[in-house]
């Protein structure tokens, strides 16, 4: 069974960079397309960017030059860096299997605060 | 960006009852391969988001046959017929068609 774990802190000082980790089992990265989403408060939901099993990369341009995904697949992870942050990069963030988002991580909120 | 514009925000059903989420598109969804990137996801309280639809009509594995997608261009549908308990939640859709890919803003399901 596919399985996906988002791990890294739950509270990021505005202007530093937030770090999170998607763990994956049960499918190796090296197949398929990778993707991170996240979910403000309310509802709004953002497709932020993924990662393909060779290893490019396409972002929403509204996160600019600040987002980078990269993997590991050694460890059969892959990883989402998010640059000079403000409170409203304040969310809960999904990793997911892409092509469709049938396997999801179960989500990490973020809160960026001082 | 497509901006994706759900309707109705909120709606609310008694059991057993049929639901209708329109979602219509600022842009044609149909690419240029012939495939509509449309997508469905539920999100139920305190869980991820899960993939119900994709392709404007196809349901994934283990999504029950009273959810049905429907439509093309720019106005699509979801319906949901003899809503059940576990149903309720907020419902999104996503296109990924063109980038950047874009979610609706979303519609709660809750009981009336």
């Amino acid at each position: 069974e596919v399985q996906l774990q988002e791990s890294g802190p739950g509270l990021v000082k505005p202007s530093q960079s937030l770090s999170l980790t998607c763990s994956v089992t049960g499918y190796s990265i090296t197949s398929n397309y990778w993707g991170w989403i996240r979910k403000f408060p309310g509802n709004k939901m953002e497709w932020m960017g993924y990662i393909s099993y060779s290893g490019s990369t396409s972002y929403n341009p509204s996160l600019k030059s600040r987002i980078s995904i990269t993997r590991d697949t050694s460890k059969n992870q892959f990883f989402l860096q998010l640059n000079s942050v403000t409170t409203e990069d304040t969310a809960t963030y999904y990793c997911a299997r892409s092509g469709y988002f049938d396997y999801w991580g179960q989500g990490v909120m973020v809160t960026v605060s001082s | 960006d497509v901006v994706l514009t759900q309707t109705p925000v909120s709606l609310s059903v008694t059991l057993g009852d049929q639901a209708s989420i329109s979602c219509r598109s600022s842009q044609s969804l149909e690419y240029s391969d012939g495939y509509t990137y449309l997508e469905w996801y539920l999100q139920k309280p305190g869980q991820s988001p899960q993939l119900l639809i994709y392709e404007v009509s196809n349901r994934f594995s283990g999504v029950p046959d009273r959810f049905i997608g429907s439509g093309s261009g720019t106005d699509f549908t979801l319906k949901i017929s003899r809503v059940e308990p576990e149903d309720l939640g907020v419902y999104y859709c996503f296109q990924a068609t063109h980038d950047p890919n874009t979610f609706g803003a979303g519609t709660k399901l809750e009981l009336k």
